[in-house]
């Protein structure tokens, strides 16, 4: 069965400074991965993801995330944090959908708290 | 073009009760997916429809079952409500049951008294 670690809970940056989240993962084949950010009060909202090709994948708000398949990583990086990124961030995993079926069926990790400070 | 909808926003129940969740989707969206988030358990998938067919199932036991109607709208029931039902539930949907793209409701809030 597939897993997720993103080993920070809570991680305090200032405003302008970098970012960078922690995820691994476990999963016997090719993965997919994801990073969403929930706002408080507010649903899950999709950064990026990485379902094969160019291990450097750009999403939403500046942020970007790198595979390792060897570090079986997938950390979110942004270069220059705005008050507005805080929230909690949230690495998932999904299926090898194509060969197992696994649909939407995502593994999610336990989240990291990111708090900006001005 | 509107995001999901998730009713209601908040409820109450007391141990025992039943409850009836409603999720709309994206419009085109026919996939629809249910998640569970505690701060005990984190997000844990509960299960997904596509096309009026239960496509996967988590690991919940019986008394929770969903279902989806011919317009991608879906349910969820809790039957016999427990305390530790209390969570937020959350629908997402996406174009189909196998892209990974999901898009999140806000979610219902449920507290079991």
């Amino acid at each position: 069965a597939q897993s997720v670690t993103q080993p920070d809970i809570h991680i305090t940056v200032s405003e302008g400074a970098s970012l960078e989240l922690r995820c691994n993962y476990s999963y016997g084949a090719t993965p997919y991965l994801f990073w969403y950010v929930q706002s408080p009060g507010q649903g899950l909202q999709l950064l990026l993801k990485y379902f094969s090709g160019d291990t450097l994948v750009q999403g939403i708000k500046g942020f970007e995330a790198e595979f390792k398949r060897s570090q079986s990583s997938f950390n979110l990086r942004k270069p220059s944090v705005h008050w507005s990124d805080a929230a909690e961030y949230f690495c998932a995993v999904g299926a090898g959908v194509i060969l197992t079926g696994g649909g939407n069926k995502l593994t999610f990790g336990t989240g990291t708290q990111l708090k900006v400070e001005l | 073009k509107a995001g999901v909808t998730q009713t209601p926003r908040y409820l109450i129940k007391t141990r025992g009760q039943q409850v009836t969740l409603s999720c709309s989707p994206i419009s085109g969206h026919r996939s629809v997916s249910w998640y569970q988030q505690t701060p005990g358990q984190g997000l844990q998938f509960l299960f997904e429809y596509f096309s009026e067919t239960q496509r996967n199932k988590g690991n919940f036991p019986g008394r929770f079952s969903g279902r989806q109607f011919s317009n991608s709208r879906s349910e969820m029931n809790v039957s016999t409500l427990e305390l530790g039902d209390s969570a937020l539930y959350l629908c997402a949907s996406s174009t189909g049951p196998n892209t990974g793209e999901l898009f999140f409701g806000e979610g219902s809030r449920l507290t079991v008294l």
